[in-house]
This record gives structure tokens, sequence and C-alpha cells, in this order.
């Protein structure tokens, strides 16, 4: 268990609606990501964060936004949704620098 | 071409038969590789972890690396239904604090 909470875990939302995933951590990392998951595409990295308020874009950014106000907490934004935004995303830490841990997982539905 | 490929199966064993799950890279600097096992509707969970060459083995699950020819596996002895998830294998280099490169999976299922 890395100690990393995502929430919400599970959204429906409509399409054109902001949406915000928030992921938390117990263990003070300092690196945290944001990934999501798509049949045929595997594991996407959306962003990613080295620390507070230092982050960057992954391969997939577009339509995204994220902060990182607080070490423990890494906001992902979708500032406007759209049914191809429909996916599961991933937060995710390194611990030692080479290996990754991945939370449980929001489900999100854009209707 | 893409950094790391995986064969996605689906992969259907039996019960009590040792597994054999695979991928391939192109980039001769990774040094980290990684297995991750993921149960439908979960996050990957990491298994096993092997800096450069060489086997590691933990209970029923060995992984090995060879850098000569760019290829990892993940061997599984006395698979059990329990086993029946999608295996992710990942990559990364040295020191870095961002780049990991995933497979996209196989989907293993341990029939009883």
């Amino acid at each position: 268990d890395a100690g990393i909470t995502q929430s919400p875990r599970h959204k429906v939302t409509e399409t054109g609606t902001p949406v915000t995933l928030r992921c938390h951590q117990t263990e003070n990392h300092r690196y945290m990501y944001w990934y999501r998951q798509d049949p045929g595409h595997g594991l996407r990295l959306i962003h990613y964060s080295y620390g507070v308020k230092d982050t960057d874009k992954g391969e997939v950014s577009d339509g995204y936004s994220v902060s990182r106000s607080k070490t423990e907490d890494f906001l992902l934004t979708l500032e406007s949704a759209t049914s191809s935004q429909t996916s599961v995303y991933f937060c995710a830490i390194t611990a030692s620098g080479n290996t990754i841990y991945f939370g449980e997982g929001s489900w999100l539905t854009v209707v | 071409q893409k950094e790391v490929e995986q064969d996605p199966g689906p992969l259907s064993v039996p019960e009590g038969a040792i597994v054999s799950l695979n991928c391939t890279y192109s980039n001769s600097a990774f040094q980290y590789f990684m297995w991750y096992r993921q149960y439908s509707r979960k996050g990957p969970e990491l298994l096993m972890y092997t800096y450069s060459s060489g086997n590691k083995e933990d209970g029923r699950f060995t992984a090995q690396v060879d850098k000569s020819s760019k290829y990892i596996s993940l061997f599984i002895r006395d698979s059990q239904p329990s086993d029946s998830a999608t295996y992710l294998c990942a990559m990364s280099f040295l020191n870095t604090g961002n780049q990991f490169y995933f497979g996209t999976g196989t989907s293993l299922t341990v029939i009883p």
C-alpha cells in the first residue's frame, strides 16, 4: 500500500462540464503522476509533478490541467469534459525513484 | 515502433501450469524493469522489480532480464485461479523521476 487515495472513485458527468479528480498521498513523496488507461493504449501519462507548484506535461495532456499546492495533494482538472475523456484515471507516486506505485483508480464517464 | 512491446493475449492456462509472460523493448538504456498485476477494476500492483540483468525470485514468481536480447520475462509456477489478471511490464532509466514506459498488458486466465 503506497498510501494513495483517489477521489471520487466513480463519476458520471455531462459533456462540457468541468471535473476535478483528487489524489492524496500520506508519505511525502516528491513525484506524483496522473495516467489514463484505455483498451489498446495501455497507461498514458497525462501530467506529472516533481514538487509543490512544479508540474509538467505528459504525452496526452491536451484538455487537462493539474495543480499541486501541497505535497500531499495532486489535482487533475478536465476544464470541459468530452466523451473522449471517458476513461479510468490512475494517480501514481514514485518511492525509491525507479519504481512507481498506483492508486486504485477513478472511473470517469462523460455522457 | 513502441518503446515496449507486450503480447496482449489473452492467455488461458489450466491450474498448476507454468506461465511465461514476456516483453521486448527497444531502448538499451533501460535499467529498471518492473512487473505489475492488475485485477479487473483495480489499480496496477507492483509484483516485482529488477535492476539491470539477471533473475529475481519471489515465491512462485520469477522475473528474468536479458539485456543482450532486450527481453524480459515473468514466470509463474504452479499457477492458481487467483493469478487471473492482466500483467503489465514497465521500464525506466537510472535516476529518473518521470520516465516510465509500460507495455499494454497481457490478460491471463487460470482455469481451475
